[in-house]
């Protein structure tokens, strides 16, 4: 079993849409939790950092159930600009453990 | 521009032949990272170093790879005796160390094809 192991992709969703990205992970001492974003053939950026009390940075908000080891992701309102692969990511002992990514590709 | 900078940004080589990497993280981060990134997968790890004491190595780092850090500044990643499965984007990142949780910030990356 993968550490962190993510939603199967591609989504393909219209502008407008809300679209939920899930992300579960086996360690229960991970540290923290991000997203990360990667466009094709770059580097992946940090999206947001995601807490136990849930944040919100404008159009996206992250979640994390440490119970149940679980983290999500969602997108409201999603732009054509959206469409790139989402990494959740958890940080162990000072090195990051990446999920394998959903693509997200947001159509006209 | 003051981000994380590796070079080359492309390499292709004959399997069996010997490359390196080199990554230039941000001045003021004392942590440097290094992941591999294959087709379709998130980035793993494989090594990190603390200022030039590498601190850990993940059992990807096969002995046919090496990781620098000589002065605390800039790092190399030298793979010998390449593999076709070598094959791979290679990531560099860095971050302060004020804590473990502290963000790291990835360079472009160096994309290795192995013929």
């Amino acid at each position: 079993r993968k550490e962190v192991e993510q939603d199967p992709g591609p989504f393909n969703v219209p502008e407008g849409a809300t679209v939920a990205f899930n992300c579960t992970y086996s360690n229960s001492a991970s540290q923290s939790f991000f997203w990360y974003r990667q466009d094709c053939r770059k580097e992946p950026k940090l999206l947001m950092s995601v807490y136990s009390s849930g944040n919100e940075d404008g159009r996206f908000t992250a979640q994390l159930n440490r119970a149940s080891q679980y983290i999500s992701l969602l997108i409201r309102d999603s732009k054509l600009s959206d469409s790139a692969t989402y990494l959740c990511v958890v940080h162990q002992g000072g090195k990051l453990i990446f999920g394998q990514g959903t693509e997200l590709s947001v159509k006209p | 521009d003051t981000g994380v900078s590796q070079d080359p940004r492309h390499k292709i080589t004959k399997r069996g032949q010997n490359v390196t990497f080199r990554c230039d993280p941000i001045s003021e981060h004392n942590r440097l990272y290094w992941y591999r990134q294959t087709l379709g997968q998130g980035p793993e790890f494989l090594t990190y170093f603390q200022n030039e004491a590498q601190l850990e190595k993940s059992r990807l780092l096969s002995d046919r790879f090496s990781a620098e850090r000589p002065k605390g500044s800039f790092s190399t990643l030298e793979i010998q005796r390449t593999e076709q499965g070598d094959s791979a984007m290679y990531l560099c990142a860095s971050s302060p160390s004020r804590g473990f949780q502290e963000t790291q910030y990835f360079g472009p990356g160096t994309r290795l094809l192995v013929l």
